[in-house]
């Protein structure tokens, strides 16, 4: 069973433009984190959000964890290519880390 | 960066091998896990192991076994490899529980069963 679904799979876009990316649940979590993933490496970490509603800006990247805690955004204002990668969510739950299967996203130059 | 190292970084095997990959930590974190990821999947837990010697079952422990009797050291063994174990392995470490404290991802290994 996927208890969170990344939306959209795949986004390609051309650089300067503005996206936003999902990740859903109908799971209540504790927290939820949002990681980059680059090819041939592990993914790190960008941030941790706790509290529903909180927002989390790390300088073009905006993160939104809902109201009730079940779902997050992450917006990129100005897409640059090295935005491109793999971005991950994890949800914490019941002392155990749950992940989405990811949003591949290539911003074009 | 943490420091985490996984090896070997890359392998080729065949089917009905042992294998065992290797993740070295020095940071002194007491939590370290072994995640694989496959397209269409996403990141699973294979097993996890919260001090030495004290492990725990992941969602896909299945043909997978592990063990740590350092804490700077966690192995994970496949005992005999199927080609469904393709995959690319990654090791992650955090100082307390995930729910407290976030993961550190080594760069993985790619593991090709024939």
């Amino acid at each position: 069973t996927q208890l969170l679904e990344q939306s959209p799979q795949f986004l390609s876009i051309q650089e300067g433009e503005n996206l936003t990316v999902y990740c859903n649940s109908s799971s209540v979590f504790s927290s939820l984190q949002w990681y980059r993933q680059e090819p041939g490496e592990g993914p790190v970490l960008l941030v941790t959000v706790v509290t529903g509603g909180e927002v989390k800006k790390l300088k073009r990247l905006t993160f939104q964890f809902g109201d009730a805690r079940k779902d997050s955004s992450l917006h990129i204002t100005a897409a640059q290519p090295g935005d491109t990668g793999l971005y991950l969510c994890a949800g914490i739950r019941d002392d155990k880390i749950i992940f989405g299967k990811g949003t591949r996203l290539h911003i074009l130059p | 960066d943490a420091g985490i190292t996984q090896s070997p970084r890359h392998k080729v095997t065949e089917t009905g091998t042992p294998v065992t990959l290797r993740c070295h930590q020095t940071e002194n974190h007491r939590y370290m896990y072994w995640y694989r990821q496959d397209p269409g999947h996403g990141l699973r837990l294979i097993h996890y192991s919260y001090g030495v010697k004290d492990t725990d079952k992941g969602e896909v422990s299945d043909g997978y076994s592990v063990s740590r009797s350092k804490t700077e050291d966690f192995l994970l063994t496949l005992e005999s490899a199927t080609s469904s174990q393709t995959s690319v392995y990654f090791c992650a470490i955090s100082e307390s529980s995930p729910t407290t404290q976030p993961q550190h991802f080594g760069d993985g290994t790619r593991l090709s069963i024939l």
